[in-house]
């Protein structure tokens, strides 16, 4: 029930491209995306409902893949603070109001 | 503009103690209130989740339990803990309207 997160970890250099998936083996309502920094409670970052829209935030945007029950979080140029932990929260058409979090992609930007 | 409230901030208790974490939204109403469980290095585990005053839904069997005495309360409790009880809990809330989840500073639980 737990949606599967890919890659599990992920090192770049400042300015570089990452894309981090999520991708769930039921029927999706919606996807939330969210970073945690160490030590710290997550941070809601955005959230895609159930139509395949895709949104933006700053050089972080993500898209939902509704036929493929997948989600896919971009970020652009990235920042030192970007570093930390991202999660991808799914809400499931048959249970939605309940948020099942994946198991994490742990991300580090170097200089 | 909406606050999360949770205490204590930090908590060691020995094991067979009871334990309560108290939850307060701010500035909503009638929001979707959730107990999640992070163990160290770990994901987030969902507990409990509430959709209103008195109506809770546990999603893993085991020695805690939640309340939801007011709209904008929500407790998590346990009569005795385990040593694998510890860990990072976090309580969020969501706006009906715009279904984002937004959460709590969390407490972090060590069982000695």
């Amino acid at each position: 029930q737990q949606p599967v997160q890919s890659p599990q970890a992920v090192i770049l250099r400042e300015g570089e491209d990452a894309v981090i998936n999520c991708s769930s083996s039921k029927a999706l309502y919606s996807v939330h995306w969210y970073r945690q920094k160490h030590g710290e409670a997550p941070v809601f970052l955005m959230i895609l409902l159930k139509g395949g829209e895709q949104k933006g935030h700053e050089k972080i945007s993500a898209s939902f893949n509704e036929k493929k029950q997948q989600s896919s979080l971009y970020l652009t140029a990235s920042q030192l603070s970007y570093s930390g932990t991202y999660f991808c929260g799914t809400e499931y058409e048959t249970s939605y109001d309940k948020v099942i979090f994946g198991p994490g992609t742990s991300l580090s930007v170097i200089p | 503009s909406q606050t999360i409230h949770q205490w204590p901030a930090t908590l060691v208790q020995p094991v067979g103690s009871p334990l309560s974490l108290e939850c307060t939204v701010e500035g909503t109403s009638n929001p979707n209130l959730y107990w999640y469980r992070q163990a160290a290095g770990r994901g987030l585990q969902l507990l409990f989740y509430s959709v209103g005053i008195g109506q809770i839904s546990s999603e893993v069997p085991q020695n805690l339990s939640a309340s939801r005495p007011q709209d904008r309360q929500f407790i998590l409790s346990s009569k005795k803990l385990l040593l694998s009880d510890s860990g990072f809990y976090l309580c969020a809330w969501v706006s009906g309207e715009r279904y984002e989840q937004y959460f709590g500073p969390g407490t972090r639980l060590t069982v000695t």
